[in-house]
């Protein structure tokens, strides 16, 4: 049962492009998270969807950034017009569903670099 | 709102030497508690979580941590540290009621292991 894949493993974008990070969940799993880790700093909640719904998105700023989970195909993260301080590694966590003291599962995670 | 505190940025413990790392949680009830390890350049892996019963939890990797109410404290620890623990130590809380299912990090704790 492979795990959370997330993709690209590493990214590069100029200021002002788009980037898109990818996150495939675990088999059967269908709740998917997404977190921002910042250098020397702990994990930070961005975003919780199920397929087709945003369950909870009070940790996305709110310029720029939007998330997706559609019923077919992997969750999106979408960061428009990258700035430096979007440089981090994001991470995908996915569980089967969405009660608290089960484990998410996290992915490898995306690092972004924005030159 | 939830919050976790993680006192110690770095650590540094000789190979075969006990380890504590401390963990302290702010929130209204009783919370669910984990602790994940990080290793470079990797997700992150759940070593063990508390959500009831028995106060003392047992982990892989021969870990365990200990839930004290009356110090809102998750404590994890080890009697004697392997080299490959070298890593970094994340303490996490997650909510228990409604869709809330974000986990709130620490900052985590980096572990340097001499031999």
């Amino acid at each position: 049962n492979a795990g959370v894949m997330q993709n690209p493993r590493h990214l590069v974008r100029r200021r002002g492009q788009e980037a898109r990070l990818r996150c495939s969940p675990m088999k059967g799993h269908s709740h998917v998270y997404w977190y921002r880790q910042l250098p020397e700093e702990g994990l930070k909640f961005m975003v919780y969807l199920q397929k087709e719904n945003i369950i909870d998105e009070s940790g996305m700023p709110k310029e720029r950034f939007s998330a997706e989970f559609p019923k077919e195909g992997p969750s999106i993260l979408r960061i428009q017009q990258v700035v430096r301080g979007d440089s981090a590694a994001y991470f995908c966590a996915s569980s089967p569903n969405g009660v608290s003291y089960n484990e998410q599962f996290f992915g490898p995670g995306t690092r972004l670099t924005v030159l | 709102a939830q919050s976790v505190t993680q006192p110690d940025i770095h650590i540094t413990v000789s190979e075969g030497a006990s380890l504590e790392l401390r963990c302290n949680y702010s929130y209204g009830a009783t919370p669910y508690l984990f602790w994940y390890v990080q290793s470079p350049g990797q997700g992150l892996q759940l070593l063990l979580k508390y959500f009831s019963g028995d106060t003392l939890v047992q982990g892989i990797k021969g870990f365990e941590a200990e839930f004290k109410r009356s110090q809102s404290s998750f404590n994890l620890r080890k009697p004697s540290v392997h080299w490959s623990d070298a890593a970094e130590y994340f303490c996490a809380v997650g909510a228990r009621a409604g869709t809330a299912s974000k986990l709130t990090f620490g900052t985590g704790t980096r572990l340097q292991v001499t031999l």
